[in-house]
């Protein structure tokens, strides 16, 4: 079974700073990843599909890249409301996520 | 708009089953989107532990298949889900999630690769306790 290890699972991080996210996969899971970002109380929503596909209405700061087993989530500017967790979802043969990144402010 | 309502009791004994269901509006279910189940407990992260095509085909999580069934009903446009011998450890938030891509086929069947989840309901706190 693949094995989906995220990093950091907490980071801190000021206004406007460039906040990268990391997602391994232990075997090649092609381009199938999403990421979600979840606030506290609130329903996962999706950021990013099949690894760099921005999801209609999400804001452009964000971006995803990465194939085969390394893919990263990346903030260019990180704005108050983007405070949150962010998971990642390998989608090749079973479904699983990462085990989640806080972002907190610094 | 699509919308996603899950509904069932708060409360499941250990060893009991947890019944579930999802009900879906805005869409018909009979059309060729995935619909899935995944779980949160509280504290933790995300576990996805089924989907299911409206054909009926179902996936589940290894670690779970054992104890779950999905299954859907495209007359009521609800889909269910039955996770048996609960313990404390099943106590979670619930989501029932719609996947964003229109299939005409099995794709996951047929290709082996998911859809990421778009559209997801509120979710419903189940807890196991005596």
């Amino acid at each position: 079974d693949t094995q989906l290890t995220q990093s950091p699972s907490f980071l801190s991080a000021s206004v406007g700073d460039r906040v990268t996210i990391t997602c391994r996969a232990s075997q090649d899971i092609r381009s199938y990843l999403a990421w979600y970002q979840q606030k506290p109380g609130k329903v996962p929503k999706l950021l990013i599909y099949s690894a760099s596909t921005l999801q209609s209405g999400v804001p452009s700061r964000f971006s995803g890249s990465g194939s085969g087993t390394e893919f990263t989530l990346t903030i260019s500017s990180l704005q108050p409301e983007d405070f949150a967790t962010y998971y990642c979802q390998q989608l090749n043969r079973q479904s699983l996520f990462g085990g989640g990144t806080r972002v907190e402010i610094k | 708009q699509v919308q996603l309502q899950e509904s069932g009791p708060g409360l499941v004994k250990p060893s009991e089953t947890l019944s579930l269901t999802c009900d879906v509006s805005g869409y018909s279910i009979s059309s060729g989107y995935y619909l899935g189940w995944i779980r949160q407990p509280p504290g933790k992260g995300l576990e996805w532990i089924g989907t299911i095509y409206h054909k009926g085909n179902t996936y589940y999580n290894p670690s779970l298949k054992s104890r779950v069934t999905i299954s859907i009903d495209t007359s009521k446009s609800q889909i269910s889900l039955n996770l048996s011998s609960v313990t404390a450890a099943d106590t979670a938030i619930y989501y029932c999630a719609r996947t964003g891509v229109l299939r005409y086929f099995d794709w996951l069947l047929v290709v082996g690769a998911h859809d990421a989840f778009d559209i997801w309901g509120q979710g419903t706190m189940v807890t196991v306790s005596s």
